[in-house]
């Protein structure tokens, strides 16, 4: 059984462009959660998903990051007009349940430089 | 925001010693979690708790979840290399099995282990 896949691993923009990043669940896994984790610091919740729907987006900045789990395909967390503040490791955790807090499986995470 | 503080930031520690880190928080948790992250790599779950008081452990590792709810320690006892790594604790204020999952960690602490 293959653990949660993120993709890129690492991926590189410059100010101004987009940033797309993918999260594959665990199999059996409908429920994903991004977190960020700037340097020296500690995951910080952005946003819960269940299939082609957005339960929780409290930590999500207002504007420029939005995330979708469609029906078919991975998870997207799509940053646009990345600044360079947006530098930081993007991890996603996929849960069989909501609330399950020991259940959820993190990836190897994306990690993204704004030059 | 929610916050967990956690101590110490950072301690090197001679192989075979014991370790001890702590976290706090003003606010009360319902599921305390200690995590383990390698550079480059995802956190990894070690030990979670379910109830004030609870005591656990998983092989060398050791943790309690503070009879107030709002504090949880760990320890690791004869430390090898392997140890080396970010270890992070998290909270989940939602009831376990509820409708929420989303964690709140600490900034971590740093683990050196001198061979």
């Amino acid at each position: 059984n293959a653990g949660v896949m993120q993709n890129p691993r690492h991926l590189v923009r410059r100010r101004g462009q987009e940033a797309r990043l993918r999260c594959s669940p665990m199999k059996g896994h409908s429920h994903v959660y991004w977190y960020r984790q700037l340097p020296e610091e500690g995951l910080k919740f952005m946003v819960y998903l269940q299939k082609e729907n957005i339960i929780d987006e409290s930590g999500m900045p207002k504007e420029r990051f939005s995330a979708e789990f469609p029906k078919e395909g991975p998870s997207i967390l799509r940053i646009q007009q990345v600044v360079r503040g947006d530098s930081a490791a993007y991890f996603c955790a996929s849960s069989p349940r909501p609330g399950w807090a020991d259940t959820q499986y993190f990836g190897p995470g994306t990690r993204l430089t704004v030059l | 925001g929610q916050q967990l503080n956690q101590s110490p930031q950072s301690m090197f520690i001679q192989e075979g010693e014991d370790v001890s880190m702590n976290c706090t928080s003003s606010s009360i948790f319902n599921t305390w979690l200690w995590y383990k992250q390698d550079p480059g790599e995802g956190p990894v779950l070690l030990i979670a708790l379910y109830k004030a008081g609870e005591l656990t452990s998983n092989g060398r590792l050791t943790a309690q979840f503070g009879i107030t709810r709002k504090d949880s320690f760990l320890n690791i006892s004869a430390s090898i290399p392997s140890d080396v790594g970010i270890y992070f604790c998290a909270g989940q204020m939602g009831d376990y099995g509820g409708s929420q999952g989303n964690l709140i960690f600490g900034k971590g602490t740093k683990l050196s282990v001198k061979p």
